[in-house]
């Protein structure tokens, strides 16, 4: 089945920096990459999402890369601002979604 | 917010019981998703439902069994309760199975003891 790994674990940043959070799959088959914000008690929420026929996608402040033969895909947020703090998730599938194991962000005022 | 719900929002349950969770799809949704999420742990896959069939499964012991009703809404039974199934379940619905957007809804927060 799938694997689906993430980096880093933790990243902290300076309010107005960048970040990347970059994920491995092993699947050839995944078509479909989102990535969730996952805010303390509450529910994953999908902040952006491409497919495989895509290499980059993006949506104001943050965008995804997709390397189909490499099978990595990764996360930027520039403008880094302190409600970014949050988990980040990403994640693979074909059919059915496997995840990652989160990257806890750190958005410093 | 989604138009996922699930019931309840906690739990307490004993070791060896069984428990039944639920959910609700967004309207017009056909596929249902579960996922356990231990603390600090990614969501980890547990099956997924579309049209009333189980559609594929993750690595979860047969006492993880589900149903898919004919209005998409969707329950999760866990038998013979151990105390690593303490977590967060959460579903998603999408549109259909493969590559569609899935919303969450808000999670059961089952503590075993």
């Amino acid at each position: 089945g799938e694997n689906v790994e993430q980096h880093p674990s933790t990243l902290s940043v300076q309010e107005g920096d960048s970040a990347v959070i970059k994920c491995t799959y092993s699947d050839s088959a995944s078509n479909y990459f989102p990535w969730y914000k996952q805010e303390l008690g509450k529910r994953p929420q999908l902040i952006i999402d491409i497919r495989s026929n895509v290499g980059e996608k993006k949506d104001q402040r943050i965008a995804v890369t997709l390397n189909k033969t490499a099978k990595h895909f990764s996360l930027h947020i520039t403008e880094t601002q302190p409600e970014d703090s949050a988990v980040y998730f990403c994640a693979a599938s074909e059919s059915n979604m496997r995840f990652g194991a989160g990257t806890r962000l750190t958005v410093k005022p | 917010e989604t138009g996922v719900t699930q019931s309840p929002t906690h739990l307490i349950k004993t070791r060896g019981q069984q428990v039944t969770l639920r959910c609700s799809s967004q309207s017009g949704h056909n596929t249902v998703s579960w996922y356990q999420q231990a603390l600090g742990q990614g969501p980890q896959f547990i099956f997924q439902y579309y049209r009333e069939e189980e559609n594929g499964r993750g690595n979860f012991p047969p006492r993880f069994s589900g149903l898919q009703f004919p209005n998409y809404s969707s329950e999760l039974n866990v038998n013979a309760l151990e105390l690593d199934d303490s977590a967060l379940y959460l579903c998603a619905s999408s549109l259909a199975t493969g590559g569609y957007e899935q919303y969450f809804g808000p999670g059961t927060r089952l503590t075993v003891t």
